[in-house]
């Protein structure tokens, strides 16, 4: 199993800051086989980012993803208020699919 | 715009079986793979395996003992069922497209197991 851990577990910054937040995993992902995915309070998570690096369709571009390997990593440019949530990784590299613990970026 | 409706019993009792039913609106679930997911209160996401149109299944190795996924394509439904539950399996139960990312998800449901 692929053991997924994000890095902080909270992530203390302002609006207008960049956001910088990582995945990394205890064993190599193939073919960049990486999701990121936004968690609002109360609502299911939505899909951000496929690939490592592509963004699902009406994600802004101030979301970015990039990594290979066992190293990946969420950036978001510029925060805005609705950003302020929680963000998790997911492998679909092997089964069974795992999802990391957890970001959550918080206001300063 | 492809739509999912998670439903099912909200308490379910130690020991018992726990069963939800996913309906798909929008797109037709045939030629498509599905996913469940949970969340206890307050922790992170725990992928708890996924069916393919065709039937066959992936299940988590350590819920497998105790999940079973189906679909009915004239319903348009999918479901799930988990045996021999227990508090630890309080969680909202997510339905989601996908076996590899998750592109849509329903808006869960909470199921509290509690005698």
């Amino acid at each position: 199993e692929i053991v997924l851990t994000q890095s902080p577990g909270t992530l203390s910054l302002s609006p207008g800051e960049r956001a910088t937040l990582s995945c990394r995993a205890s064993q190599s992902v193939t073919d960049n086989s990486l999701a990121w995915y936004q968690q609002k309070p109360g609502q299911a998570p939505r899909l951000l980012i496929s690939a490592a690096s592509r963004r699902a369709t009406g994600i802004p571009d101030r979301f970015s993803g990039s990594g290979s390997g066992t190293d990946f990593t969420l950036t978001i440019s510029r925060l805005e208020p609705e950003d302020f949530v929680v963000y998790y990784c997911q492998q679909y590299s092997s089964s069974p699919r795992t999802f990391g613990q957890g970001t959550k970026v918080e206001i300063k | 715009q492809v739509q999912l409706q998670e439903s099912g019993p909200g308490l379910v009792k130690p020991s018992e079986t726990l069963s939800l039913t996913c309906t798909v609106s929008g797109h037709s679930i045939s030629g498509y793979s599905w996913s469940w997911v949970r969340q206890p209160p307050g922790k992170g996401l725990e992928w708890i395996g996924y069916i393919y149109y065709t039937g066959s299944t992936n299940y988590n190795p350590s819920l497998k003992s105790r999940v079973t996924m189906s679909l009915d394509t004239s319903k348009n439904q999918l479901s799930l069922k988990l045996t021999s539950v227990t508090a630890a399996d309080t969680a909202v139960y997510y339905c989601a497209r996908g076996h590899w990312d998750l592109n849509t998800w329903g808006q869960g449901t909470l199921v509290t197991v509690s005698s």
